[in-house]
Protein backbone atom coordinates (compact mmCIF):
# COMPACT_ATOMS: atom_id res chain seq x y z
CA UNK A 1 0.00 0.00 0.00
CA UNK A 2 0.89 3.37 -0.46
CA UNK A 3 3.40 4.99 2.25
CA UNK A 4 3.59 8.75 3.78
CA UNK A 5 3.88 10.75 1.60
CA UNK A 6 5.33 14.34 1.33
CA UNK A 7 5.71 17.30 -0.79
CA UNK A 8 7.29 19.49 -1.87
CA UNK A 9 10.59 17.10 -1.87
CA UNK A 10 12.62 20.51 -1.90
CA UNK A 11 12.26 23.56 -1.10
CA UNK A 12 14.30 26.67 -1.06
CA UNK A 13 13.11 29.90 0.19
CA UNK A 14 14.27 33.46 0.86
CA UNK A 15 15.25 34.51 4.65
CA UNK A 16 12.14 35.75 6.12
CA UNK A 17 9.13 34.01 4.05
CA UNK A 18 6.67 31.77 4.99
CA UNK A 19 6.61 27.97 4.05
CA UNK A 20 4.27 25.13 3.98
CA UNK A 21 5.36 21.75 4.13
CA UNK A 22 2.29 18.70 3.61
CA UNK A 23 2.10 15.60 4.91
CA UNK A 24 -0.21 12.30 3.79
CA UNK A 25 -0.03 9.58 6.27
CA UNK A 26 -0.71 6.26 5.73
CA UNK A 27 -4.21 5.52 5.08
CA UNK A 28 -5.95 4.41 8.90
CA UNK A 29 -2.85 5.56 11.22
CA UNK A 30 -4.45 7.69 13.84
CA UNK A 31 -1.27 9.07 15.01
CA UNK A 32 1.03 11.89 12.80
CA UNK A 33 4.26 13.12 13.71
CA UNK A 34 6.22 15.87 12.88
CA UNK A 35 10.31 15.40 12.84
CA UNK A 36 13.29 17.80 11.91
CA UNK A 37 16.69 16.84 11.17
CA UNK A 38 19.55 19.15 10.61
CA UNK A 39 22.95 18.41 9.54
CA UNK A 40 24.71 15.99 11.24
CA UNK A 41 22.39 15.55 13.70
CA UNK A 42 19.61 13.32 14.83
CA UNK A 43 15.88 13.61 14.46
CA UNK A 44 14.81 16.12 16.73
CA UNK A 45 10.76 15.76 17.38
CA UNK A 46 8.51 18.66 16.58
CA UNK A 47 5.18 17.81 17.03
CA UNK A 48 2.34 15.26 17.54
CA UNK A 49 -1.33 14.04 16.68
CA UNK A 50 -3.40 11.83 17.86
CA UNK A 51 -6.39 11.12 16.86
CA UNK A 52 -9.07 14.26 17.73
CA UNK A 53 -7.18 14.71 20.87
CA UNK A 54 -5.45 18.01 21.50
CA UNK A 55 -1.59 18.00 19.63
CA UNK A 56 1.56 17.88 21.78
CA UNK A 57 3.75 21.24 20.43
CA UNK A 58 6.35 20.52 23.45
CA UNK A 59 8.93 20.11 20.31
CA UNK A 60 8.15 23.14 18.33
CA UNK A 61 11.50 25.05 18.49
CA UNK A 62 9.77 28.50 18.42
CA UNK A 63 6.44 30.32 17.88
CA UNK A 64 7.00 30.70 13.93
CA UNK A 65 6.18 27.12 14.01
CA UNK A 66 2.93 25.66 13.60
CA UNK A 67 1.32 22.82 12.61
CA UNK A 68 -2.44 21.60 11.63
CA UNK A 69 -3.87 18.23 10.83
CA UNK A 70 -7.53 17.73 9.51
CA UNK A 71 -8.95 14.45 10.97
CA UNK A 72 -6.93 11.93 10.85
CA UNK A 73 -5.74 12.79 7.21
CA UNK A 74 -3.08 15.50 5.77
CA UNK A 75 -1.23 17.80 7.93
CA UNK A 76 0.89 20.77 7.31
CA UNK A 77 3.55 22.49 8.97
CA UNK A 78 3.82 26.05 8.67
CA UNK A 79 7.46 28.07 9.25
CA UNK A 80 6.52 31.97 9.65
CA UNK A 81 9.44 34.03 8.87
CA UNK A 82 11.96 31.96 8.14
CA UNK A 83 15.47 32.15 9.39
CA UNK A 84 18.07 30.38 8.01
CA UNK A 85 18.48 27.92 10.85
CA UNK A 86 15.26 26.75 9.80
CA UNK A 87 17.35 24.80 7.35
CA UNK A 88 16.77 21.17 7.49
CA UNK A 89 14.87 17.99 6.36
CA UNK A 90 11.77 17.74 7.59
CA UNK A 91 10.38 14.48 8.04
CA UNK A 92 6.79 13.64 8.79
CA UNK A 93 5.91 9.70 10.44
CA UNK A 94 2.79 7.90 10.65
CA UNK A 95 1.79 5.27 13.29
CA UNK A 96 -1.65 3.01 13.97
CA UNK A 97 -2.24 4.28 17.43
CA UNK A 98 -0.60 7.01 19.69
CA UNK A 99 1.59 4.29 22.09
CA UNK A 100 5.57 4.42 21.63
CA UNK A 101 5.45 0.54 21.34
CA UNK A 102 3.73 1.44 17.37
CA UNK A 103 6.11 1.36 15.13
CA UNK A 104 6.67 4.85 12.97
CA UNK A 105 6.79 4.79 9.25
CA UNK A 106 8.88 7.97 7.37
CA UNK A 107 8.07 10.06 4.52
CA UNK A 108 10.81 10.81 2.73
CA UNK A 109 11.33 14.39 3.69
CA UNK A 110 11.13 17.81 2.37
CA UNK A 111 14.29 19.38 2.29
CA UNK A 112 13.87 23.29 3.17
CA UNK A 113 16.71 25.82 2.39
CA UNK A 114 16.60 28.78 3.50
CA UNK A 115 18.99 31.80 1.56
CA UNK B 1 12.77 12.28 29.40
CA UNK B 2 14.62 9.65 27.27
CA UNK B 3 17.69 10.12 25.25
CA UNK B 4 19.97 8.03 23.74
CA UNK B 5 23.74 7.98 22.68
CA UNK B 6 25.24 6.39 19.65
CA UNK B 7 29.08 7.33 19.34
CA UNK B 8 31.16 8.00 15.95
CA UNK B 9 29.51 9.86 13.70
CA UNK B 10 31.52 7.91 11.11
CA UNK B 11 32.07 4.29 11.47
CA UNK B 12 34.03 2.07 8.54
CA UNK B 13 33.96 -1.14 7.88
CA UNK B 14 35.37 -3.62 5.45
CA UNK B 15 33.00 -6.14 3.65
CA UNK B 16 32.34 -9.65 5.44
CA UNK B 17 34.04 -7.96 8.72
CA UNK B 18 31.39 -7.51 11.98
CA UNK B 19 29.41 -5.01 11.90
CA UNK B 20 28.82 -2.85 15.51
CA UNK B 21 27.13 0.41 16.41
CA UNK B 22 26.72 1.18 20.16
CA UNK B 23 23.44 2.99 21.45
CA UNK B 24 22.83 3.34 24.84
CA UNK B 25 19.75 4.96 26.56
CA UNK B 26 18.63 7.00 29.26
CA UNK B 27 14.83 6.25 30.59
CA UNK B 28 13.08 6.55 33.45
CA UNK B 29 10.69 3.87 32.75
CA UNK B 30 11.33 0.19 30.74
CA UNK B 31 12.02 1.71 27.26
CA UNK B 32 10.80 0.54 23.68
CA UNK B 33 14.03 0.76 21.62
CA UNK B 34 14.44 0.86 17.81
CA UNK B 35 17.15 1.06 14.99
CA UNK B 36 16.09 2.83 11.83
CA UNK B 37 18.24 2.92 8.76
CA UNK B 38 18.14 5.60 5.81
CA UNK B 39 19.95 4.48 2.92
CA UNK B 40 20.79 7.26 0.52
CA UNK B 41 17.82 9.47 -0.90
CA UNK B 42 15.66 7.09 1.14
CA UNK B 43 13.37 7.97 3.81
CA UNK B 44 13.78 6.49 7.21
CA UNK B 45 13.14 2.12 7.67
CA UNK B 46 12.65 0.05 10.87
CA UNK B 47 15.29 -2.71 10.79
CA UNK B 48 14.09 -3.72 14.19
CA UNK B 49 12.85 -2.99 17.25
CA UNK B 50 12.46 -4.04 21.07
CA UNK B 51 9.24 -3.85 23.14
CA UNK B 52 9.03 -6.60 25.72
CA UNK B 53 10.25 -10.20 25.59
CA UNK B 54 13.07 -11.66 24.51
CA UNK B 55 15.84 -9.31 24.69
CA UNK B 56 17.67 -10.29 21.60
CA UNK B 57 16.08 -9.05 18.87
CA UNK B 58 16.36 -10.09 14.96
CA UNK B 59 15.14 -7.70 12.14
CA UNK B 60 15.60 -7.37 8.22
CA UNK B 61 18.81 -7.95 6.29
CA UNK B 62 20.96 -10.26 8.70
CA UNK B 63 20.90 -6.85 11.75
CA UNK B 64 20.02 -8.17 15.47
CA UNK B 65 20.28 -5.97 18.27
CA UNK B 66 20.19 -6.97 22.01
CA UNK B 67 18.95 -5.12 24.91
CA UNK B 68 20.75 -5.02 28.11
CA UNK B 69 19.19 -3.50 30.85
CA UNK B 70 22.13 -3.48 33.07
CA UNK B 71 23.98 -1.56 30.51
CA UNK B 72 20.93 0.62 29.28
CA UNK B 73 22.44 -0.64 25.73
CA UNK B 74 21.24 -2.06 22.76
CA UNK B 75 24.06 -2.17 20.38
CA UNK B 76 23.55 -3.07 16.56
CA UNK B 77 25.22 -5.70 14.98
CA UNK B 78 25.83 -7.69 11.67
CA UNK B 79 28.29 -10.42 11.66
CA UNK B 80 29.31 -10.12 8.07
CA UNK B 81 28.81 -6.55 6.22
CA UNK B 82 28.17 -6.00 2.99
CA UNK B 83 28.40 -3.15 -0.03
CA UNK B 84 24.69 -2.85 0.55
CA UNK B 85 25.01 -1.77 4.53
CA UNK B 86 26.43 1.14 3.36
CA UNK B 87 23.56 3.60 5.12
CA UNK B 88 23.17 6.03 7.80
CA UNK B 89 21.73 4.11 11.23
CA UNK B 90 19.59 5.72 14.02
CA UNK B 91 18.90 4.41 17.17
CA UNK B 92 15.64 5.63 19.06
CA UNK B 93 13.74 5.15 22.33
CA UNK B 94 10.56 5.57 23.67
CA UNK B 95 8.51 5.59 27.10
CA UNK B 96 5.57 3.68 27.63
CA UNK B 97 2.81 5.98 27.73
CA UNK B 98 5.50 8.94 25.50
CA UNK B 99 4.61 8.78 22.40
CA UNK B 100 7.47 10.63 20.98
CA UNK B 101 10.46 9.24 19.75
CA UNK B 102 13.92 10.32 20.97
CA UNK B 103 16.73 9.72 18.34
CA UNK B 104 20.62 9.35 18.66
CA UNK B 105 22.94 11.48 16.34
CA UNK B 106 23.23 8.56 13.68
CA UNK B 107 26.09 6.70 12.75
CA UNK B 108 26.44 6.76 8.96
CA UNK B 109 28.35 3.54 7.89
CA UNK B 110 30.70 3.12 4.61
CA UNK B 111 31.56 -0.20 3.66
CA UNK B 112 35.30 -0.97 2.43
CA UNK B 113 35.39 -3.36 -0.56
Amino acid sequence: GAGVSQSPSNKVTEKGKDVELRCDPISGHTALYWYRQRLGQGLEFLIYFQGNSAPDKSGLPSDRFSAERTGESVSTLTIQRTQQEDSAVYLCASSPAGTGVYEQYFGPGTRLTVT
Amino acid sequence: AQSVTQLGSHVSVSEGALVLLRCNYSSSVPPYLFWYVQYPNQGLQLLLKYTTGATLVKGINGFEAEFKKSETSFHLTKPSAHMSDAAEYFCAVSESGNNRLAFGKGNQVVVIP
